[in-house]
């Protein structure tokens, strides 16, 4: 079935740091690719999507590239805020399955100490 | 516009009593889905809705059911209560079904069985 797996947390950085956080999937279709934001207390926000191979999404600074050789999704932002602590979810939702169905990463907890 | 609601915000019942959470989607979206997130399972997906119709469900037990309203709004119910039901139940609503299709979350209810 569809999985999709997302470098371990926690990471804390400085501001001003360069972040990666690592996403790798495995779909039995041609996944659309997301990257959720869940802020302390809320639901989940969509902060940027890829739909074919070689897409780039981008969105406040975050950017990630839909890499079908490597099945790969990284999310990359130049320089973090304080702001940007969240918990990140990679997720996929496949052409192989009905509706709109997501399958989610384990999320990463990032924290930027000023 | 407003955006996804879940009521209630926050629930306390016990084991063996069932419950209902209910989920007003965004105005004019027709499409509303489900999903459970724990500390140790992450999230994962329940079941989704599009026009009362349920067109997609996840792998949990018998005791998990919804339903949706004509005018979109969805419920969803678990009955015999389980300590291992405590978690953060998330709606969210679409203007569509499919793959491309973003997803707006709502806040979640959170559920504690005790």
């Amino acid at each position: 079935g569809d999985s999709v797996t997302q470098m371990e947390g926690p990471v804390t950085l400085s501001e001003e740091a360069f972040l990666t956080i690592n996403c790798t999937y495995t779909a039995t279709g041609y996944p659309s690719l997301f990257w959720y934001v869940q802020y302390p207390g809320e639901g989940l926000q969509l902060l940027l999507k890829a739909t074919k191979a070689d897409d780039k999404g981008s969105n406040k600074g975050f950017e990630a590239t839909y890499r079908k050789e490597t099945t790969s999704f990284h999310l990359e932002k130049g320089s973090v805020q304080v702001s940007d602590s969240a918990v990140y979810f990679c997720a996929l939702s496949d052409k192989g399955t009905s509706g709109s169905r997501l399958t989610f990463g384990e999320g990463t907890q990032l924290t930027v100490n000023p | 516009k407003a955006g996804v609601t879940q009521t209630p915000r926050y629930l306390i019942k016990t084991r063996g009593q069932q419950v209902t959470l209910s989920c007003s989607p965004i105005s004019g979206h027709r499409s509303v889905s489900w999903y459970q997130q724990t500390p140790g399972q992450g999230l994962q997906f329940l079941f989704e809705y599009f026009s009362e119709t349920q067109r997609n469900k996840g792998n949990f037990p018998g005791r998990f059911s919804g339903r949706q309203f004509s005018n979109s709004r969805s419920e969803m119910n678990v009955s015999t209560l389980e300590l291992g039901d405590s978690a953060l139940y998330l709606c969210a609503s679409s203007n569509s079904i499919g793959v491309n299709t973003e997803a707006f979350f709502g806040q979640g209810t959170r559920l504690t069985v005790v």
